[in-house]
């Protein structure tokens, strides 16, 4: 069945420092891909997404590329903020049609000033 | 909008006990779903409905119920609360067609299993 992995955290950066999450898919079909972030307390927020292969998604300078060919959703920003603080879920949605989303098992990221 | 609320934020059951999670949103959304997070896990999916009347089993249904009577509620229960229900639950809505549509989560419900 369809399934997303995650690199595991924590990851910890120091304020301004590069961030990559890594994110690959299994997947039947052509799934939409998506980056949830989960706050602390809070729920899941989208934060970007890519609807077909070589799409980019982008939000809050964070960024992701749709690689078919790596089956790959990459998370990357090019400076972190104290803010940024936050598990980050990488998520495709069910090529079924159905609407089901199947999630990674998320990524904390802490970001010290 | 409120978009999709939850209720209760916290509850502590007894091994045994029954319950129910309410979950409402006010977008006219088809599409409902509830969703377990455990730590290390990520989100699994509990059950879905895509519409008032329609439901169906996700990933790990055993131990919870649902109906969908109208489109705006989605209530999910359970029937003997366990231990290995401990966890955050949220709830989830989206238009129907089409699977890139954003999903919007609810706050969530911490349940705590004892």
């Amino acid at each position: 069945g369809d399934s997303v992995t995650q690199m595991e955290g924590p990851v910890t950066l120091s304020e301004e420092a590069f961030l990559t999450i890594n994110c690959t898919y299994t997947a039947t079909g052509y799934p939409s891909l998506f980056w949830y972030v989960q706050y602390p307390g809070e729920g899941l927020q989208l934060l970007l997404k890519a609807t077909k292969a070589d799409d980019k998604g982008s939000n809050k300078g964070f960024e992701a590329t749709y690689r078919k060919e790596t089956t790959s959703f990459h998370l990357e920003k090019g400076s972190v903020q104290v803010s940024d603080s936050a598990v980050y879920f990488c998520a495709l949605s069910d090529s079924s049609n159905t609407g089901k989303l199947i999630f990674g098992q998320g990524t904390t990221l802490q970001v010290k000033p | 909008n409120a978009g999709v609320t939850q209720t209760p934020k916290f509850q502590v059951l007894k091994t045994g006990q029954s319950m129910t999670l309410q979950c409402a949103q006010d977008m006219n959304h088809e599409y409902m779903s509830w969703y377990r997070q455990d730590p290390g896990m990520g989100l699994r999916l509990i059950h879905y409905s895509v519409g008032a009347g329609i439901t169906d089993q996700g990933e790990v249904p055993n131990g919870y119920n649902v109906s969908r009577s109208t489109t705006e509620d989605f209530p999910l229960r359970l029937l003997s609360a366990a231990p290995s229900q401990t966890s955050v639950y949220f709830c989830a809505s989206r238009q129907t067609s089409g699977n890139s549509y954003e999903q919007y989560f609810g706050p969530g419900t911490r349940l705590t299993v004892t």
